[in-house]
């Protein structure tokens, strides 16, 4: 079983939508969360990070974490065409020793006009 | 430009031959991460580094592969013998020291294609 597990769609919505996307992870040590868009043939681009529970918001994005559940969430209100990509979850521990990100296969979103 | 770089951008070689890429990373960000990325999966980790000590290296990492950062700056990620399960992207990411506040930013990769 992987450490991170993320469901990769594709998932397909129109223009408008609210769009939710989700990771669970099985490591308890895991304190950092971050989520990654990818465009197709790019680098991932740092979207979200949030430390430990709780929400956060910015802008139409808001990321949500739920340590309990080990269940992380990013949310999309009035999504646009543009959002089209892919979306991927990273996480990582505290420690020194624990500075890799640990990513999910990521989630190929479409926004259709 | 103060994003991470790195070059080049994309590269074909034929297999059993030696590939070097390299990674600028951003100005005064002293991590520095690499990751491999196949198709329709989430990036993996492949080795990091603080200033120019290699802390971690991923089981991933044969001996066919090797990572240098001299003088704590840009680094170079060698794959020698290219085998055509080698065929990835590979990206660089950098962030800036302590525990708090260091998420990471990717370049733009290095997309390799062995044949």
């Amino acid at each position: 079983q992987k450490e991170v597990e993320q469901d990769p769609g594709p998932l397909s919505v129109p223009e408008g939508a609210i769009v939710s996307l989700n990771c669970t992870y099985s490591n308890s040590a895991f304190q950092y969360f971050m989520w990654y868009r990818q465009y197709s043939r790019k680098g991932p681009e740092l979207l979200m990070y949030t430390y430990s529970s709780g929400n956060k918001e910015d802008g139409r994005f808001t990321a949500q974490v739920d340590k309990s559940s080990k269940y992380i969430s990013l949310f999309i209100r009035d999504s646009q065409p543009s959002d089209s990509a892919t979306y991927l979850c990273a996480m990582r521990g505290r420690s020194q020793g624990a500075q890799k990100l640990v990513f999910g296969q990521g989630t190929r979103l479409t926004i259709n006009p | 430009d103060t994003g991470v770089s790195q070059n080049p951008r994309h590269k074909i070689t034929k297999r059993g031959q030696n590939v070097t890429f390299r990674c600028d990373p951003i100005s005064e960000h002293n991590r520095l991460y690499w990751y491999r990325q196949t198709l329709g999966q989430g990036p993996e980790f492949l080795t990091y580094f603080q200033n120019e000590a290699q802390l971690e290296k991923s089981r991933l990492l044969s001996d066919r592969f090797s990572a240098e950062r001299p003088k704590g700056s840009f680094s170079t990620l060698e794959i020698q013998r290219t085998e055509q399960g080698d065929s990835a992207m590979y990206l660089c990411a950098s962030s800036r020291p302590g525990t708090e506040n260091t998420e990471a930013f990717f370049g733009q990769g290095t997309r390799l294609t062995v044949v």
